[in-house]
């Protein structure tokens, strides 16, 4: 079992639409929970970071994380075309807990 | 501010040569990564500095990587006898203080690295 796994897509979404991506991890001492988004050919730039269960919001975006089923999501509202990129979930890890293991990431594509 | 930087933002080498990367972290952060990203491979993590120390290794792929900081701030990551699956994209990130895990990486914008 790889210790972050995210479906690749692509995910297709028309503009306008609410757009789903899912990450599941294997260690349950994961505390810290970041989404990263990244264009082609560019480095990855933060969206959200996640520490509590539940949801938290910001602008279009929410990130919900539930310890339990070690299951965080990130829910893109209003797609725009300009959202087409790949999401990176990834997790604290290690015994400093600095170390982050990233999922292999999903593409998303939004469609005009 | 200024983000994190690294150079060179593009290196071609032969097979067999070292290269060393250089990362520039944002003013006043105090921990430094590096990770690197190639097609299959995805993200990984290599080292983690805090200050001028190592405290973690474990993603070095063999002993032809090394990275050292310092003046806890510039950090130089070489790779030794370069071969062809060492080709990726080498990304620094920093982050302000190692909070136990809740600190936010920013990444800057990669090396790509080719070896021919």
């Amino acid at each position: 079992q790889k210790e972050v796994e995210q479906n690749s897509g692509p995910l297709s979404v028309p503009e306008g639409a609410i757009a789903s991506l899912n990450c599941t991890y294997s260690d349950r001492g994961s505390q810290s929970f970041f989404w990263y988004r990244q264009y082609s050919g560019k480095s990855p730039e933060l969206i959200m970071s996640i520490y509590s269960n539940g949801d938290k919001e910001d602008g279009r975006f929410t990130a919900q994380l539930n310890k339990a089923s070690q299951y965080v999501s990130l829910l893109i509202r209003d797609s725009q075309p300009s959202d087409s990129a790949t999401y990176l979930c990834a997790v604290n890890w290690g015994e400093y807990g600095n170390k982050l293991v990233f999922g292999a990431g999903t593409i998303l594509r939004v469609k005009s | 501010g200024a983000g994190v930087s690294q150079s060179p933002s593009n290196k071609v080498t032969e097979k067999g040569k070292d290269v060393e990367l250089r990362c520039d972290p944002i003013s006043g952060h105090t921990a430094l990564y590096w990770y690197r990203q190639s097609l299959g491979q995805g993200l990984e993590f290599l080292i983690y500095f805090q200050g001028n120390s190592a405290p973690d290794k474990s993603g070095l792929p063999s002993d032809r990587f090394s990275a050292e900081r310092t003046g806890g701030s510039v950090s130089t990551l070489t790779i030794q006898r370069t071969q062809q699956e060492d080709s990726a994209v080498y990304l620094c990130a920093s982050s302000l203080a190692p909070a136990g895990g809740t600190d936010t990486q920013y990444f800057g914008p990669g090396t790509r690295l080719t070896v021919l």
